[in-house]
């Protein structure tokens, strides 16, 4: 079975600055998807990014970015210049390749940003 | 983007009643919801796969005849948590799979939730 290992249960980071939160995860699977997703106060559940297995490239988006290792099953984002607006919990999931594939979920991580 | 709404945001019942919680793609068509159950500061537990015209797939643990969930189109996915108590209270939460244009492929897009208190 896929698992999702977040160690880190909480993180500080100061506004303006980059703050990596790490995750790991464990398949038998070559190919797969990897997600982070934010989930602010308001308890929505936002996509942060998105990874797919075979791509070699990290993905970006805006101000987040990952550090896809995939020989050592490491997903880890990274948030460039801080923001308020980014304190929030975050989920790092895994999805297998098959269609409609159910998402396993890390414990999630508490971010906090201090103005 | 991919819109998916929860209706209601939140509910106070009785003990004993049952409360029906809809989930629906607003801007999309998705043959399989998810539902999910999370407590405070906890990551989401899935609870159930829901699957357009077909019966759901619960996770161990989760009781088939207390939760009902019915996906009875392509929009739209019911969660009713029958005879409720107060251990079930909690907040719910369901997702739907999209596929969007841009080749970005098959991604879960939550509903912002319902949060249910059982008195």
């Amino acid at each position: 079975a896929q698992t999702v290992t977040q160690s880190q249960p909480e993180m500080s980071v100061q506004e303006a600055e980059t703050v990596t939160l790490s995750c790991t995860y464990d398949t038998s699977e070559s190919d797969y998807y990897l997600f982070w997703y934010k989930q602010p106060p308001s308890r929505q559940m936002i996509l942060v990014i998105r990874q797919e297995a075979y791509k070699q490239q990290n993905a970006t988006e805006n101000r987040f970015s990952v550090n896809f290792q995939k020989a050592a099953k490491s997903f880890s984002l990274k948030i460039s210049d801080s923001q308020l607006g980014d304190a929030a919990m975050y989920f790092c999931a895994y999805r297998a390749p098959s269609a409609n594939s159910k998402l396993t979920f890390g414990k999630g991580i508490t971010l906090s940003v201090r103005p | 983007g991919a819109v998916v709404s929860q209706h209601p945001s939140r509910v106070i019942c009785k003990s004993g009643t049952s409360v029906k919680i809809e989930c629906r793609s607003l801007d999309f068509q998705a043959t399989t919801m998810f539902w999910y159950r999370q407590f405070p500061k906890q990551s989401l537990m899935l609870m159930a796969t829901s699957n357009e015209g077909s019966k759901a797939t619960y996770e161990q643990g989760v009781e088939k005849d207390k939760f009902l969930i019915n996906h009875a189109s392509l929009t739209l996915s019911t969660l009713t948590v029958t005879s409720a108590h107060p251990e079930d209270s909690s907040f719910y939460i369901c997702s739907a799979t999209a596929y969007l244009a841009g080749g970005t492929g098959e991604t879960q897009y939550f509903g912002p939730g319902t949060r249910l208190l059982v008195l």
